[in-house]
């Protein structure tokens, strides 16, 4: 079974509001990951917070992380309609594998 | 630096048959990892790769077979191809813990 799930599955917002993605996972990590998914295109990596990190900022996207709740949230604010895609987080859970979550797609409108 | 690149973009098989998606990356990264996507869901590791010589299995190995003989090159075998291996299949690389980097695709259909 797969370690991330993402919730919402799908998120449709207007352009200039905040996007908000919570992921959850099954065991203990070393770090955790969001990737973003263009239609038909390969996965980008967006940024990584460590196990013994809370909060992480990186232009528009903040990223918490509860290891207490193993559950994490990646926050999109002022969104574009090129924001729209498929966010998916990922659990690396130490000896080099990293498990993906079902991701969620968010569309942005114009 | 290329990065990682995935060959073929497209396949079209007929059950039973074989074939070898490769997968080779420019960054000496000692992990290669192998992903099938199928719409709606995330990425399910197949196998995956911590140097040349050593592979393990992922979530969802059977029907595939990998091999890592040099750093560069980790190549996915379908043995026998069945409709369910239908899918989108991605290469991915990285350097220790940090950040995976991915390939373009390989958009796999099973007759």
């Amino acid at each position: 079974s797969q370690q991330g799930e993402e919730d919402p599955q799908a998120l449709s917002i207007q352009e200039g509001e905040n996007a908000t993605m919570n992921c959850s996972y099954k065991t203990s990590i070393n770090n955790l990951q969001w990737y973003r998914q263009n239609s038909g295109r390969g996965l980008v990596h967006l940024i990584l917070i460590r196990s013994n990190e809370r909060e992480k900022h990186s232009g528009r996207l903040r990223v918490t992380l509860d290891t207490s709740k193993k559950s994490s949230s990646l926050l999109i604010t002022a969104s574009r309609a090129a924001d729209t895609a498929s966010y998916f987080c990922a659990a690396n859970t130490g000896g080099f594998k990293t498990i993906f979550g079902a991701g969620t797609r968010l569309f942005v409108k114009a | 630096n290329a990065g990682v690149t995935q060959t073929p973009k497209f396949q079209v098989l007929k059950t039973g048959q074989s074939m070898t998606l490769q997968c080779a990356q420019d960054m000496n990264h000692e992990y290669m990892s192998w992903y099938r996507q199928d719409p709606g869901m995330g990425l399910r590791l197949i196998h995956y790769s911590v140097g040349a010589g050593i592979t393990d299995q992922g979530e969802v190995p059977n029907g595939y077979n990998v091999s890592r003989s040099t750093t560069e090159d980790f190549p996915l075998r379908l043995l026998s191809a069945a409709p369910s291996q239908t899918s989108v299949y991605f290469c991915a690389s990285k350097q220790s813990n940090e950040k995976l980097f991915f390939g373009s695709g390989t958009q796999l259909s099973v007759l």
